[in-house]
């Protein structure tokens, strides 16, 4: 059981170049989330997903797109990377039943756009 | 008004005091109420939810959540050097499903 994890750890990229930020768990979870958090500062929500086939945005958005074909996965493109999506971005995935609610983070990706 | 609101501190206390993290929330709607520990360079750790008015314990942290003043709170006690860290208040919204951080505050527990 791996949890969530998240690839790749740290990647560099050119003003304009786009990427894929991949997010699995493997806990079964429905509901699973994208952060962006910027130095010194708290976690922003970029989109979230409560199952497979749904999505929808969260507080900071623009420049971001996702999508969730199984309930695994849940990849985060950036598309016309800027410097300011420069950031530490985390997945979570997270469980509710019952009174219990809990929420998962991966690792982390460390992205610098240049 | 941002959803979530803590003050980033740093908040200093010596090592076996009390620590009193605080957190205001503007959806009188929201349902859950978390706080995260993170360490630097660390991805956030789940320290423990409370959804119903009132205190929950767990060890030496208690969680306390007062929906009419829309405020929650973390305590921890004898803290400990190994708790200084940034703790982030989290809460469900939206019919549980987003879930909003606030900055969070840095602790210092001072040996």
């Amino acid at each position: 059981n791996a949890g969530v994890t998240q690839t790749p750890k740290f990647r560099i990229l050119k003003i304009g170049q786009s990427m894929t930020l991949q997010c699995t768990q493997d806990m079964n979870h429905n509901y699973m989330y994208w952060y962006r958090q910027d130095p010194g500062m708290g976690l922003k929500l970029i989109y979230y997903s409560v199952g497979a086939g749904i999505t929808d945005k969260g507080e900071v958005p623009n420049g971001y797109n996702v999508s969730r074909s199984t309930t695994e996965d849940f990849p985060l493109r950036l598309e016309l990377a800027a410097p300011s999506q420069t950031s530490v971005y985390f997945c979570a995935s997270r469980n509710r039943q019952g009174p219990a609610d809990t929420q998962y983070f991966g690792p982390g990706t460390r992205l610098t756009v240049l | 008004q941002k959803e979530v609101e803590q003050n980033s501190g740093p908040l200093s206390v010596p090592e076996g005091a009390i620590a009193s993290l605080n957190c205001t929330y503007s959806d009188r709607g929201s349902q859950s109420f978390f706080w995260y520990r993170q360490y630097s360079g660390k991805s956030p750790e789940l320290i423990m939810f409370i959804y119903s008015n009132g205190d929950k314990e767990d060890g030496r942290f208690t969680a306390q959540l007062n929906k009419a003043s829309q405020y929650v709170s973390l305590l921890i006690r004898d803290s400990q050097p190994s708790d200084s860290a940034t703790y982030l208040c989290a809460v469900s919204s939206g019919g549980y499903q987003k879930v909003t951080f606030g900055t969070g505050t840095k602790l210092q527990v001072i040996p």
